[in-house]
C-alpha cells in the first residue's frame, strides 16, 4: 500500500482482557514505532524495531506490553491484562532508516483507538 | 532526559493572522527538530524538519521554523493563516547520531476562524 495502514482502526474491550493491534508499514521501510496518544500525556514513544537488530523497548510502560515484528515488516502490539489507564489511540510510524543519524521522516499511520471498559 | 516544550495549548486566530507557535527542547547534544501537523480526522504528517545547515528551514503549506541554538527552540511561523490551517501541531526531537524515537511535545490545537 502506500501508507502505513493499521488494524483494527476501533477497538473496545473489557478490563482484564488482552488485545493485539497489527501494523503494516510502508513497504521497504526497515524501521517501525510504535507511539500512544492519550489524553494528558500526549505522544509517547513506546518501542521501535530497526532491522534485525534488537528493539528498543524503552518507552514500553509495563511488562504488559509487549511488541513483535515477524520478518522484517509487519507488527503487532500486544497489551495483556487491559486497564483503564490504556485507553488511548496507538500509532504505529516507519521510516526508511537509509542513514542512522535519526534525520528520517517519520510516516504514521491512522492509529487504533482502544477503549478499555 | 530529553523533552520537548510547547508553550500554547489552545490558539485562536482570525484569517490572515500571523502565526508563531513557540517550542523548546531540553537536550545536551545536537538533536534533530521537527514539527508535525494532525488535521482533523487524519494521520500525523511532516510539516518540516532541520537537521543541518540554514537554521531557518521552509516547509510545506507556507510554513518556517528556525532553529536558534542558543535558546533551544524551534519556533514554527506562518505569515498569514487559512481556515485550513485548523489543526493540532507537535514538536518533536530527537538525538543525532542514530537514537531515532521522538520525543515529541503536547502539541497546540490551533484554531482559524474565517
Amino acid at each position: 500500500g502506500a501508507g502505513v495502514s493499521q488494524s483494527p482502526s476501533n477497538k473496545v474491550t473489557e478490563k482484564g482482557k488482552d488485545v493485539e493491534l497489527r501494523c503494516d508499514p510502508i513497504s521497504g521501510h526497515t524501521a517501525l514505532y510504535w507511539y500512544r496518544q492519550s489524553l494528558g500525556q500526549g505522544l509517547e514513544f513506546l518501542i521501535y524495531f530497526q532491522g534485525n537488530s534488537a528493539p528498543d523497548k524503552s518507552g514500553l510502560p509495563s511488562d504488559r506490553f509487549s511488541a513483535e515484528r515477524t520478518g522484517g515488516s509487519v507488527s503487532t502490539l500486544t497489551i495483556q491484562r487491559t486497564q483503564q489507564e490504556d485507553s488511548a489511540v496507538y500509532l504505529c510510524a516507519s521510516s526508511s532508516q537509509r542513514d542512522r543519524a535519526g534525520t528520517d521522516t517519520q510516516y504514521f499511520g491512522p492509529g487504533t483507538r482502544l477503549t478499555v471498559l | 532526559a530529553q523533552s520537548v516544550s510547547q508553550h500554547n495549548h489552545h490558539v485562536i486566530l482570525s484569517e490572515a493572522a500571523s502565526l508563531e507557535l513557540g517550542c523548546n527542547y531540553s537536550y545536551g547534544g545536537t538533536v534533530n527538530l521537527f514539527w508535525y501537523v494532525q488535521y482533523p480526522g487524519q494521520h500525523l504528517q511532516l510539516l518540516l524538519k532541520y537537521f543541518s545547515g540554514d537554521p531557518l528551514v521552509k516547509g510545506i503549506k507556507g510554513f518556517e521554523a528556525e532553529f536558534i541554538k542558543s535558546k533551544f527552540s524551534f519556533n514554527l511561523r506562518k505569515p498569514s493563516v487559512q481556515w485550513s490551517d485548523t489543526a493540532e501541531y507537535f514538536c518533536a526531537v530527537n538525538a543525532a547520531g542514530g537514537y531515532n524515537k521522538l520525543i515529541f511535545g503536547a502539541g497546540t490545537r490551533l484554531a482559524v476562524h474565517p
